[in-house]
């Protein structure tokens, strides 16, 4: 089966640094999106990895190895407006998107 | 670019009537639209998948006479919810995307419906 395992809930301090972790096992690989997601939001793009390595787009990173399933989310110099839930989603080998069940980031003053 | 819009945004409807949900891309033809349901403190949920002109591609369990989807034009889907019941009540948002392969998936802002 298809499966995309990443923590339920996280708890960092405004002004630091987190990284949300993100494994998944699919049928083939198309790439990797991050998604944020307000609470009664829809989810808004992030990021995508197809390649191995790291993506840096100002404060937020993601990270991926192909070889490992594994992917992270790195975010830094926390914001308030930075609690949200983060959403894994991989694409299979149909280009159909497989999501994970998200992470809920908690943001402490 | 790549505004996707819903509406509404929120309904409330009585338990046995039937809503319709409207999706549209904006700035885009989408040649492919998705529907998703999002129960609280859950993960998204595809429930059906419409490419323009064709019939809808359910997942399993998703009642397809239950969930009547219709993607009449490149710009256009909507989601009729028969018969509701306060089960069904829940956050519905649509996607779309632009071809095949990889095209980011642009998503409304959602819908909430609350079926009493």
């Amino acid at each position: 089966g298809q499966n995309i395992d990443q923590p339920t809930e996280m708890t960092a301090t405004e002004g630091a640094i987190v990284q949300i972790n993100c494994t998944y096992q699919t049928s083939g690989f198309n790439g990797l999106f991050w998604y944020q997601q307000h609470a009664g939001e829809a989810p808004t793009f992030l990021s995508y990895n197809v390649l191995d390595g790291l993506e840096e787009k100002g404060r937020f990173s993601s990270f991926l190895s192909r070889s490992k399933g594994y992917s992270y989310l790195l975010l830094k110099e926390l914001q308030m407006k930075d609690s949200a839930s983060y959403l894994c989603a991989v694409t299979d080998s149909n280009y159909q998107l497989i999501w994970g069940a998200g992470t809920k980031l908690i943001i402490k003053p | 670019g790549a505004v996707v819009s819903q509406h509404p945004s929120r309904v409330i409807c009585k338990s046995g009537t039937s809503v319709k949900i409207e999706c549209r891309s904006l700035d885009f033809q989408a040649t492919t639209m998705f529907w998703y349901r999002q129960f609280p403190k859950q993960s998204l949920m595809l429930m059906a998948t419409s490419n323009e002109g064709s019939k809808a591609t359910y997942e399993q369990g998703v009642e397809k006479d239950k969930f009547l989807i219709n993607h009449a034009s490149l710009t256009l889907s909507t989601l009729t919810v028969t018969s509701a019941h306060p089960e069904d009540s829940s956050f519905y948002i649509c996607s779309a995307r632009v071809g095949t392969g990889f095209y980011e998936q642009y998503f409304g802002p959602g819908t909430r419906l609350t079926v009493t």
